[in-house]
């Protein structure tokens, strides 16, 4: 099982480019989350989904959309990117989201916005 | 608002001694607790959790330790050991979302 995996690693973007990340997970999870880490912030939540079909904001929303067609795939876009959204984006999987919640991280993008 | 903090960005430790790493949260409604490791160029990974019914969880060299009064938690790696040198975040779960503190990078010194 390859777990969590997050596609591309690394992305450089101009201010006002669009691009989307992917995350896949094959432990057949139903809630998925993305997050971004920011130096001294730790995990910030910018969007879930509890399952395939549905979205919701997280803590940090703005500027990001999401989609959850297939449920082992959640892809979290940036329609125009800005310098504030340089950071390292986490996408994490959990099977439940009742009582204890362990979520299993994938390796991280980092993502430069110049 | 951070409801979760981590007031000590990094630790030093000698190898074979004891690590104490400490969380603060300021909610609550709060009913999981957990840490999570996290080495260079890797996604963070879990580590112990503990609920907010209990006070002390163990598990091999980790042990965590909650003091509701005074929404306090704590890690202890008890001996430290190289392979410990990471930095470790606590979270905790409210509504199958987590909130997580900045982490505190560990050293651990031969």
């Amino acid at each position: 099982n390859a777990g969590v995996t997050q596609t591309p690693k690394f992305r450089v973007l101009k201010t006002g480019q669009s691009m989307t990340l992917l995350c896949a997970q094959d432990m057949n999870h139903e809630y998925m989350y993305w997050y971004r880490q920011d130096p001294g912030m730790g995990l910030r939540l910018i969007h879930y989904s509890v399952g395939e079909g549905t979205t919701a904001k997280g803590e940090v929303p703005d500027g990001y959309n999401v989609s959850r067609l297939k449920k082992q795939n959640f892809l979290l876009g940036l329609e125009s990117a800005a310098p504030s959204q340089t950071s390292v984006y986490f996408c994490a999987s959990s099977r439940t989201g009742v009582g204890y919640n362990e979520q299993f991280f994938g390796p991280g993008t980092r993502l430069t916005v110049l | 608002d951070q409801q979760v903090k981590q007031n000590s960005p990094s630790l030093s430790v000698q190898e074979g001694r004891i690590s104490i790493l400490n969380c603060d949260y300021t909610n609550s409604m709060f009913d999981y607790f957990l840490w999570y490791k996290k080495y260079p160029a890797e996604g963070p990974t879990f580590l112990i959790s503990i609920s907010s019914i209990k006070d002390k969880n163990e598990d091999g060299r980790f042990t965590v330790f909650l003091n509701k009064s005074a929404k306090h938690l704590s890690l202890h790696i008890v001996p430290s050991q190289p392979g410990d040198s990471a930095v470790y975040f606590c979270a905790a779960s409210h509504d199958y979302k987590l909130s997580f503190g900045a982490g505190t990078t560990v050293t651990v010194r031969a």
